[in-house]
């Protein structure tokens, strides 16, 4: 069937430096799309989303970009810190029957000092 | 902050026997969802549920499974007999608006 999934299982980084964390998709009717950051022994927590019709989205620090054409979904940290290691999921829905997340397998994000 | 609560953080059980894993969704939401995660691998949804029925669910949500709402905050997840490969983290989500998700923190559930 369809998934998610993502190129890098672990990311390692030095505090400063801005992270890149990569996802694939292969639903081509998926429209919604959201990041999610799991802290050890807690459960997933959303950071940002985004929907089909834009190609970015900007928050605090992060970044979302959706390229459609090759159906990958990119979240950017910038001035990464240690309190920003964790897991990082991408989910795929379809709006109309948002109850439905499709997550990826995760990226580990290693930050440090 | 209002947050979704879970409890037990972690059950044993032997296979064969039932479990309820529970959870206190935050307090105006008014969708619900139960996901698992096997270790080191990704989180997976199993049920969906609203206005007091089962809106969605997966092909892992068998017949073992079942939910509840039995008191207007709590929602509760039931596995009939378990089996070793329902091991896994079991994560619960609420949502307002049909457009948010928030997780509990997790119940860690161990099949021996």
């Amino acid at each position: 069937g369809e998934s998610v999934g993502l190129h890098l299982p672990t990311l390692s980084v030095q505090e400063g430096d801005n992270s890149i964390i990569n996802c694939a998709y292969s639903n081509s009717a998926s429209d919604y799309f959201i990041w999610y950051k799991q802290e050890s022994g807690k459960g997933p927590q959303f950071i940002i989303d985004i929907r089909s019709n834009m190609d970015k989205r900007q928050g605090q620090r992060v970044t979302v970009l959706l390229n459609k054409t090759v159906k990958h979904l990119s979240l950017q940290i910038a001035a990464t810190q240690p309190g920003d290691s964790a897991v990082y999921f991408c989910a795929e829905t379809l709006l109309s029957g948002y109850s439905t997340l499709t997550f990826g397998k995760g990226t580990m994000l290693l930050v440090s000092p | 902050e209002p947050e979704v609560t879970q409890t037990p953080s972690h059950q044993v059980t032997q296979m064969g026997q039932e479990v309820i894993l529970r959870c206190v969704p935050i307090s105006n939401h008014l969708y619900f969802y139960w996901y698992r995660q096997i270790l080191g691998q990704k989180v997976e949804f199993l049920v969906s549920f609203y206005n007091n029925e089962i809106s969605e669910k997966s092909e892992i949500f068998d017949d073992q499974f079942s939910v509840e709402r039995p008191d207007g905050s709590n929602f509760t997840l039931k596995i009939r007999s378990t089996k070793l490969e329902d091991s896994a983290m079991y994560f619960c989500a609420s949502d307002r608006n049909n457009n948010e998700q928030f997780f509990g923190p997790g119940t860690r559930l161990t099949v021996l």
